[in-house]
């Protein structure tokens, strides 16, 4: 089965570091992304890591993979009251084309 | 380019009401779907496809319809609103099977009471 959870919340400093945790339940998903969400508007991808990676590091985002236990994480470093959003996990099993399995979302509000 | 194009952005609806919501893409993307987000839940695939004149559903079906008369255009129906339709509706599109960015449209908020 296919199934996605987040923490529904989470607050931050400006400056400090940001972790956002996922879990996922289907371990032959090939990829997995991360998008954002700002108000009022869609859902933009900010990063995807394959599934032979541990670790994807794209200027401030680090995405980090735990395939044994289905666990994934984006670190927003140095984080801007501009990353306040609401980001999604999403998962995409082999053989599911390009359908999407996202999770709840996390809110993230970054206090000044 | 205009990416995805949502219409309308809002809107209100009577229960027992149609009506259609438009998306449309100028990238001569291939794939295009329609999302439902609800509260705590994340997005939920309603109806999705592959190529002009193919569709297939999703997780969330029922009470929608969908058609592919061009590669462009990809509008979902209401044939009878309920209030469990209440929700935000995005519409994504890529460029073929298996790509990896989807790109999503604005949404429409459409609220049936």
């Amino acid at each position: 089965g296919e199934d996605v959870e987040q923490s529904l919340f989470l607050s931050v400093r400006e400056g400090d570091s940001s972790v956002i945790n996922c879990t996922y339940t289907d371990s032959s998903s090939t990829y997995l992304y991360w998008y954002k969400q700002e108000p009022g508007a869609g859902l933009q991808l900010l990063t995807y890591i394959f599934s032979n990676m541990d670790m994807k590091q794209d200027q401030r985002l680090t995405v980090l993979l735990n395939k044994k236990d289905k666990h994934l994480s984006l670190r927003i470093a140095d984080t801007q009251t501009g990353d306040s959003a609401i980001y999604f996990c999403a998962e995409s099993p082999p053989r599911a084309g390009n359908k999407l399995t996202f999770g709840g979302g996390t809110r993230v509000l970054v206090k000044p | 380019n205009a990416g995805v194009t949502q219409t309308p952005k809002f809107q209100v609806l009577k229960t027992g009401q149609s009506m259609t919501l438009q998306c449309a893409q100028d990238m001569n993307h291939e794939y295009m779907s329609w999302y439902r987000q609800d509260p705590g839940m994340g997005l939920r695939l309603i109806h999705y496809s592959v190529g002009a004149g193919i569709t297939d559903q999703g997780e969330v079906p029922n009470g929608y319809n969908v058609s592919r008369s061009t590669t462009e255009d990809f509008p979902l129906r209401l044939l009878s609103a309920a209030p469990s339709q209440t929700s935000v509706y995005f519409c994504a599109s890529s460029k073929a099977r298996g790509a990896m960015t989807q790109y999503f449209g604005p949404g429409t908020r459409l609220t049936v009471l």
